[in-house]
């Protein structure tokens, strides 16, 4: 089956630590997307790759880092530097014209810093 | 600075009746929208969307209106099932953004018996 696998599901972390989340996707999507959610809040865009080997910044990127070497993968680090790492991480590609496409979604990670 | 509002945080509709989702932006440059419906601990799911140069969409028993002069668009469900019980997030774009969506906070449906 078509989609997007993010790992973990849920993940402890304490303070001063780099961790990566996992983003893998085989729907053969060009681009791809990190957003967070904090309660009582929207989604928020981090960062964005549209091509292999290229991202952008979104609204929230500092204190996070990303790569995109394979089409299929858009792992994001949350580096110690991010001041208020505790959320629920959303990874996503899109289908169709850079302009309208819809965003498919994973099913998130949840990162808890102790 | 929020751009996307979902002034109802929750809404409580009977089985059968009619569910309206309201959404407003404050961003003209906005061209394009979504709804999204989400579960809890899952990803949000694609639902609906509508073009500015369009006001009404129809899928099924979603139904999404943009009144542009307002800067508002609503969502319909007719008629609302208990499995529609979710989070609703509006989302706005601009065309040639990459599709980087702006999202609002969200309402969360409850379908009752």
């Amino acid at each position: 089956d078509g989609g997007i696998t993010q790992s973990p599901k849920y993940l402890f972390r304490k303070e001063g630590q780099n961790v990566t989340l996992s983003c893998e996707q085989n729907l053969n999507h060009d681009a791809m997307y990190w957003y967070r959610q904090d309660p009582g809040q929207g989604l928020r865009l981090i960062y964005y790759s549209q091509i292999v080997n290229d991202f952008q910044k979104g609204d929230i990127a500092e204190g996070y880092s990303v790569s995109r070497e394979k089409k299929e993968s858009f792992p994001l680090t949350v580096t110690s530097a991010q001041k208020n790492p505790t959320a629920f991480y959303l990874c996503a590609s899109r289908r169709g014209a850079p302009n309208t496409g819809e965003l498919f979604f994973g099913e998130g990670s949840r990162l808890t810093v102790l | 600075d929020q751009q996307v509002k979902q002034n109802s945080p929750s809404l409580s509709v009977q089985e059968g009746r009619i569910s309206i989702l309201n959404c407003d932006y404050t961003n003209s440059m906005f061209d394009y929208f979504l709804w999204y419906k989400k579960y809890p601990a899952e990803g949000p799911t694609f639902l609906i969307s509508i073009s500015s140069i369009k006001d009404k969409n129809e899928d099924g028993r979603f139904t999404v209106f943009l009144n542009k002069s307002a800067k508002h668009l609503s969502l319909h469900i007719v008629p609302s099932q208990p499995g529609d019980s979710a989070v609703y997030f509006c989302a706005a774009t601009r065309t040639g953004t990459a599709s980087k969506l702006t999202f609002g906070t969200g309402t969360r449906l409850q379908v009752t018996l």
